[in-house]
């Protein structure tokens, strides 16, 4: 199985940039997502890494170290609307997906 | 509207009774998943099915049970509800079990046992 670990919660301030750092460990690697979730909400898809190295998409980009057992996110530019849970997930060799218990991202004016 | 629906949205039971909570997707995704969610414990995989006519275990499989009779349906069954089961369900789908594409998840279906 896997195990994932992630902050509970993160505080930032508008226009900041803040860095979400999950560490896994997993029987077999298949791909690291990150999901973004509002409070009483469905996750949204964020992100997707299987190789080593960043992916940008507009302010967030995430980044992935197989070796290291390494991800985090970075959201750029923050704005009141970021304000959510980010969620880390793990794929394995048989496709099943495991979450991270989230991080809580809170956005100051 | 193209997605994946989910019912009940919300469902009170009592302890001891059979619950199926219904899923069902519209996209011919070929990979769909049951989670719940529990403050402080994110999503926990409950079961999954990589394809129609096939399911397998997640994390959290005791007391729950699923078929996939076909590609667009995949109900979760509670045989005997107990409180400890009191929880946000999540549906979710993916074109394929080992693609790169998003899961697409359902509203979710918030479950109280008493």
């Amino acid at each position: 199985g896997q195990n994932i670990d992630q902050p509970t919660e993160m505080t930032a301030t508008e226009g900041a940039i803040v860095q979400i750092n999950c560490t896994y460990q997993t029987s077999g690697f298949n791909g690291l997502f990150w999901y973004q979730q509002h409070a009483g909400e469905a996750p949204t898809f964020l992100s997707y890494n299987v190789l080593d190295g960043l992916e940008e998409k507009g302010r967030f980009s995430s980044f992935l170290s197989r070796s290291k057992g390494y991800s985090y996110l970075l959201l750029k530019e923050l704005q009141m609307k970021d304000s959510a849970s980010y969620l880390c997930a793990v794929r394995d060799e048989n496709y099943k997906l495991s979450f991270g218990a989230g991080t809580t991202v809170t956005v100051r004016a | 509207i193209a997605g994946i629906t989910q019912a009940p949205t919300s469902q009170i039971l009592a302890a001891g009774r059979r619950m199926t909570l219904r899923c069902t997707q519209d996209m011919r995704h070929n990979a769909m998943y049951w989670y719940r969610q529990d403050l402080g414990l994110g999503l926990r995989l409950i079961h999954y099915s990589n394809t129609a006519g096939t399911t397998g275990k997640g994390e959290v499989p005791d007391g729950y049970s699923v078929s996939r009779a076909n590609t667009d349906d995949f109900p979760l069954t509670l045989a005997s509800a107990v409180p400890s089961q009191t929880s946000v369900y999540f549906c979710a789908s993916n074109p394929t079990a080992g693609g790169s594409g998003e899961l697409f998840f359902g509203e979710g279906s918030r479950l109280t046992v008493l």
